[in-house]
């Protein structure tokens, strides 16, 4: 069976500051990787994917994540927050079954303050 | 364009009622998905449907059932609300079974039940 942890409930940082959101898996099969972003009362959005190719993958706001096999880890970065990114972030795996499925990591808030 | 669009937005019941969630899209999607968000949980997959006139048991399904008559509808139900339904529901859709398409969220129904 699939899981995805995310290792950190709740992330604080300063505006302006570098910022690493941390997300592993574990899967017997090949997956797809991918992070969500929720902003308050809203819904999901999709920040980024990995599907295949470059481990390095770029998203929307600036933010990038890297997918490495070895640590089974996809890890969330930005290089600059700003306040606007005080979010939810969700990490979640799409196993290579027929059903499009999402399996979703507990979620890690990230708090930027001024 | 709307994409997907959930109703009711809040609802609170009395345990012991019974409520149907409905979740709407125009987007041509095959599958759609009901998930619920609780607080250090993540979001976690109640149904979901591969195509009309299908649905399928995920992770928490006991106490709720689901129909999907038309492409674009997929409802949710509850016959007996119970206090541990308190949740914010999330409806999901997707084009199919392609890995580069991505889940499409609505805004959530905010459910408590008393």
């Amino acid at each position: 069976a699939q899981s995805v942890t995310q290792l950190d409930s709740q992330v604080p940082v300063f505006e302006e500051a570098p910022v690493e959101l941390r997300c592993n898996y574990s899967s017997s099969v090949s997956v797809y990787l991918f992070w969500y972003v929720q902003y308050p009362n809203q819904g999901l959005q999709l920040l980024l994917k990995y599907l295949s190719g470059s481990t390095l993958v770029k998203g929307i706001n600036g933010f990038e994540a890297e997918f490495n096999k070895s640590q089974t880890s996809f890890h969330l970065r930005k290089p600059s927050v700003h306040i606007s990114d005080t979010a939810e972030y969700f990490c979640a795996v799409r196993p290579s079954s027929n059903t499009g499925k999402l399996i979703f990591g507990q979620g890690t808030t990230l708090q930027v303050k001024p | 364009n709307a994409g997907v669009t959930q109703t009711p937005k809040f609802r609170v019941l009395k345990t012991g009622q019974s409520m149907t969630l409905l979740c709407a899209q125009d987007m041509n999607h095959e599958y759609m998905y009901w998930y619920r968000q609780d607080p250090g949980m993540g979001l976690r997959l109640i149904h979901y449907s591969v195509g009309e006139g299908t649905t399928a048991k995920g992770e928490v399904p006991d106490g709720y059932n689901v129909s999907r008559l038309k492409k674009q509808n997929f409802l949710l139900g509850l016959e007996s609300a119970a206090p541990s339904q308190t949740s914010v529901y999330f409806c999901a859709s997707t084009q199919g079974r392609s890995y580069n398409s991505p889940l499409h969220f609505g805004n959530g129904t905010r459910l408590t039940v008393t």
